[in-house]
């Protein structure tokens, strides 16, 4: 089956602490995308990458890293310096492209111990 | 900066009715605009695609007008079933990088009954 996996569903961070989610596609698409969704809020984008070893920072980048080694993954890293980490995380991708779909993946959700 | 309102931000309604859900946003300089379905603590799903240039989309039972100039969409529901519930997102893309960025509103939370 195509789709989009993330892992794990549930992330529990302690102070102070780097925690890696998991992003991997398996439509061959190019451009891959990460956004925030808080309670009463819109999806908001963190990091996006339109291409392997290349991506740009969104609206809300602090306090957050990706990278983009491979084509089907796109891991993003909540830093320390996130300091109000606690939301669902979302990823999507899409094909290259002003008019392409964007598909999104299941989402983890992020709580602060 | 983009800003997305979606009216209104609930709605429940009896099984059969068909409804309209409301997207406005502030900047029409858009290529495309997506409705997306969300439920309950999942992923987006993606429901209809509208590029800038047409003025509808129709997938089944669900019809999505655009109308770039007023900064305006809309998203109809026919003949609505329990398993319509769901919040409703609409998300005008725009020019990043060479590539589609979208901009959220909060949604329109639908519950349909029995």
């Amino acid at each position: 089956d195509g789709g989009i996996t993330q892992s794990p569903k549930y992330l529990f961070r302690k102070e102070g602490q780097n925690v890696t989610l998991s992003c991997e596609q398996n439509l061959n698409h190019d451009a891959m995308y990460w956004y925030r969704q808080d309670p009463g809020q819109g999806l908001r984008l963190i990091y996006y990458s339109q291409i392997v070893n290349d991506f740009q920072k969104g609206d809300i980048a602090e306090g957050y890293s990706v990278s983009r080694e491979k084509k089907e993954s796109f891991p993003l890293t909540v830093t320390s310096a996130q300091k109000n980490p606690t939301a669902f995380y979302l990823c999507a991708s899409s094909m290259s492209g002003l008019v392409a779909t964007q598909y999104f993946g299941p989402g983890t959700r992020l709580l602060v111990l | 900066k983009q800003e997305v309102t979606q009216i209104p931000a609930a709605l429940s309604v009896p099984e059969g009715e068909n409804l309209v859900l409301n997207c406005s946003f502030t900047d029409s300089a858009i290529y495309n605009l997506q409705w997306f379905r969300q439920d309950p603590g999942k992923g987006l799903t993606s429901l209809l695609l509208i590029q800038s240039s047409q003025r509808e989309q129709t997938s089944g039972r669900l019809n999505a007008s655009l109308d770039k100039s007023s900064g305006r969409s809309t998203l109809y529901i026919a003949a609505s079933q329990p398993g319509d519930s769901a919040t409703y997102l609409c998300a005008p893309g725009a020019l990043m990088g060479g590539g589609n960025k979208l901009t959220f509103g909060t949604g329109t939370q639908l519950k349909v009954e029995l």
